[in-house]
């Protein structure tokens, strides 16, 4: 399966927006829209926070937003708050009907 | 509003069979379009799909667990149901299971997930 690569770890201060990327390959970011980011705070099960590259999920905030270029597809949050330190994993579903998911990127909030 | 709830055995022994239920309320699981799927994240690490199983039995497994892995569905029960097959101490993880509606590789909603151990 293709691997999706996620940045370890990224931080910012509440107010400041950080951007996670998950990078893969032409063959599959780069050429398939199917790309979800999941949110994961400690001891907690993941939480759908955008499907499809780009589409919220309805009561997740606006200040979550997605995008893709080429083979990196982007979570950006924006007006960071202390509530959103956790750990965000992007998936890709695969023209082969599997599923790979990122490694994983811990956000801290300092 | 479709909830999951995972159960089964929080201790399984080395060469076992690993044997979890995922019960689905609020819904059928019949649902047409949805697909119930499990999910798994070995301690402090990241997330790894196992499969998908729709109501009609057809399968799609992680390649890299296909051998070792078994789906099935109960509609009379409203559950869904995951067996591992000679499991080692790298088995140990906490096991959610999940939908995804439409099979567009996007999962919601989770249950609470569930850890296995294996350990003698």
């Amino acid at each position: 399966q293709s691997a999706l690569t996620q940045p370890p770890s990224v931080s910012g201060s509440p107010g400041q927006s950080v951007t996670i990327s998950c990078t893969g390959t032409s063959s599959d970011v780069g050429s398939n829209d199917r790309v979800s980011w999941y949110q994961q705070p400690p001891g907690t099960a993941p939480k759908l926070m955008i499907f499809e590259v780009s589409n919220r999920p309805s009561g997740v905030p606006d200040r979550f937003s997605g995008s893709k270029s080429g083979n990196t597809a982007s979570l950006t949050i924006s007006g960071l708050q202390a509530e959103d330190e956790a750990d965000y994993y992007c998936s890709l579903y695969t023209s082969s009907s599997t599923l790979v998911f990122g490694g994983g990127t811990k956000l801290t909030v300092l | 509003q479709v909830q999951l709830q995972e159960s089964g055995p929080g201790l399984v022994k080395p060469s076992q069979t690993l044997s979890l239920t995922c019960t689905v309320s609020g819904g059928s699981i019949s649902i047409g379009g949805y697909y119930w799927t499990w999910i798994r994240q070995h301690p402090g690490k990241g997330l790894e799909w196992i499969g998908y199983i729709y109501y009609t039995g057809n399968t799609y497994y992680n390649p890299s667990l296909k051998s070792r892995v078994t789906m099935s569905v109960d509609t009379s029960k409203n559950q869904f149901s995951l067996k591992l097959s000679s499991v080692t101490a790298a088995d140990t993880a906490v096991y959610y299971c999940a939908t995804d509606r439409g099979l567009r590789g996007w999962f919601d909603p989770w249950g609470q997930g569930t850890l296995v151990t294996v350990s003698s």
